[in-house]
C-alpha cells in the first residue's frame, strides 16, 4: 500500500535553532517528493519539489534531502523563526499521469520565544 | 502572483442543512482537486477535474456530496444533507496538468463546522 509516513508528530524548538523532520515512503513508481508548508487555517504552500535524481534541494533557510534508495526524505530548517510554526506536510506522487498524490500527516512545528 | 480563490473561509450550519463550496483555480489550469482535510491529519482527495470531466472521484461520498466544473473553470463542492462527521477544512487545488508533473496549488480552504 502507498504510504506516506513523518516523524516526529509534534516538535516545539527554540527560536533560532534548526530541526529536521522526516519522512519515509513506500510509494512507488516513485515521481517527486514534495514538502509543503500550511500554516493553521490556510492551504498548503509548496516549499521544494525533488524528482529522483535529485538528492537535495534548498528554498532559503529550508532544505530538503532524498535518499530515493532508502524512500527518505528530510526537511532540515536553519535558525528556525517564530514565523515557522505550521504544519510541514510530505507528499509523493508516483510515476504516472493521473494517479493521487499521497500526503503524510504532517508534522505540527511550534517555535517559541 | 495568481492564486486559487475559495469561498467562503468559514461555513456553520446545522446538520441535515446543504452546503455549498466554491473555488476559483488558477487561470489556464487544467486541473482541478478537492480535498477534505481533518483537523492533524493530511489532506484526502475527495474529486479531481481535468477540464470538466471528473477523472477520480473514488473517495467522494456520492450519497451526500456532488461537485461540478460545468465550464472547466471554476468549481463548486456541495454537501447534502451535512452531517457531524463532515466538519473539516476543504481545500481546493489546481495544477497545469497532472500532479505528477506539475505543482499543485492549494487555495486557503474552507472550514467548514456542523452543529
Amino acid at each position: 500500500k502507498n504510504q506516506v509516513e513523518q516523524s516526529p508528530q509534534s516538535l516545539i524548538i527554540l527560536e533560532g535553532k534548526n530541526c529536521t523532520l522526516q519522512c519515509n515512503y513506500t510509494v512507488s513508481p516513485f515521481s517527486n517528493l514534495r514538502w509543503y508548508k500550511q500554516d493553521t487555517g490556510r492551504g498548503p504552500v509548496s516549499l521544494t519539489i525533488m524528482t529522483f535524481s535529485e538528492n537535495t534541494k534548498s528554498n532559503g533557510r529550508y532544505t530538503a534531502t532524498l535518499d530515493a534508495d532508502t524512500k527518505q526524505s528530510s526537511l532540515h530548517i536553519t535558525a528556525s523563526q517564530l514565523s515557522d510554526s505550521a504544519s510541514y506536510i510530505c507528499v509523493v506522487s508516483q510515476n504516472s499521469g493521473n494517479t493521487p498524490l499521497v500526503f503524510g500527516k504532517g508534522t505540527r512545528l511550534s517555535v517559541i520565544a | 502572483e495568481a492564486e486559487v480563490a475559495q469561498s467562503p473561509r468559514y461555513k456553520i450550519t446545522e446538520k441535515s442543512q446543504a452546503v455549498a463550496f466554491w473555488c476559483d483555480p488558477i487561470s489556464g489550469h487544467a486541473t482541478l482537486y478537492w480535498y477534505r482535510q481533518i483537523l492533524g491529519q493530511g489532506p484526502e482527495l475527495l474529486v479531481q477535474f481535468q477540464d470538466e470531466s471528473v477523472v477520480d472521484d473514488s473517495q467522494l461520498p456520492k450519497d451526500r456530496f456532488s461537485a461540478e466544473r460545468l465550464k472547466g473553470v471554476d468549481s463548486t463542492l456541495k454537501i447534502q444533507p451535512a452531517e457531524l462527521g463532515d466538519s473539516a477544512m476543504y481545500l481546493c487545488a489546481s495544477s497545469f496538468l497532472s500532479p505528477t508533473l506539475n505543482e499543485q496549488f492549494f487555495g486557503p480552504g474552507t472550514r467548514l463546522t456542523v452543529l
